[in-house]
């Protein structure tokens, strides 16, 4: 499995509080990216990251932020949660946009926002 | 825009049973296409990856084929088992320089013992 972790797994908290998730990678890859999972929509892309300090949308980013300060950790924070945002969140690592490169997913983060 | 369908919804074949998923997508004009497996709780695992100028791409008892002028393809899977079950999702990427992937919102399998 390639090495990437997220953090926290599971968490519940309450409208209108800020959420930080943490996507971690052992494999030095270039490209990071945060999705949702929700139930008749599949994956859907939030942001993503094509180098440290490099961020860029995906189709579904109003409500998020993302900052990636070191190659191996790719943060996705909620500023102010809703309803609406409560999903699984999954973090992919890709090493680079050759035609055969895939993406590795992590674990997955379940976020309830009550 | 660019769409990506998975046909059926949800399948439930016996054990020992040959099947095809089906996956189609809108835009023919199509780097890849992959097929993830992702099982209850957990990530998603890259099963095959065809590139725009393959036909298909085998893996033990996987086959899958592509077909970009008619916008298809199928995930066969052979002599079906019970560890099979799992959901199954179709990823197109596009042309672009940031490797994004379109998903279709899979296809649920359950292989009954």
């Amino acid at each position: 499995d390639a090495g990437i972790t997220q953090s926290p797994r599971h968490k519940v908290t309450e409208t209108g509080t800020p959420v930080t998730l943490r996507c971690h990678q052992t494999e030095n890859h270039r490209y990071m990216y945060w999705y949702r999972q929700d139930p008749g929509h599949g994956l859907r892309l939030i942001h993503y990251s094509y180098g440290v300090k490099d961020t860029d949308k995906g189709e579904v980013s109003d409500g998020y932020s993302v900052s990636r300060s070191k190659t191996e950790d790719f943060l996705l924070t909620l500023e102010s949660a809703t309803s609406s945002q409560t999903s699984v969140y999954f973090c992919a690592i890709s090493p680079g946009l050759a035609n055969t490169d895939t993406q590795y997913f992590g674990p997955g983060t379940r976020l309830t926002v009550l | 825009k660019q769409e990506v369908t998975q046909i059926p919804a949800a399948l439930s074949v016996p054990e020992g049973e040959n099947l095809v998923l089906n996956c189609s997508f809108t835009d023919s004009a199509i780097y890849n296409l992959q097929w993830f497996r992702q099982d209850p709780g957990k990530g998603l695992t890259s099963l095959l990856l065809i590139q725009s100028s393959q036909r298909e791409q085998t893996s033990g008892r996987l086959n899958a084929s592509l077909d970009k002028s008619s916008g298809r393809s199928t995930l066969y899977i052979a002599a079906s088992q019970p560890g099979d079950s799992a959901t199954y999702l179709c990823a197109v990427k596009y042309g672009g320089a940031t490797n994004k992937l379109i998903f279709g919102t899979g296809t649920l399998l359950a292989v009954q013992p």
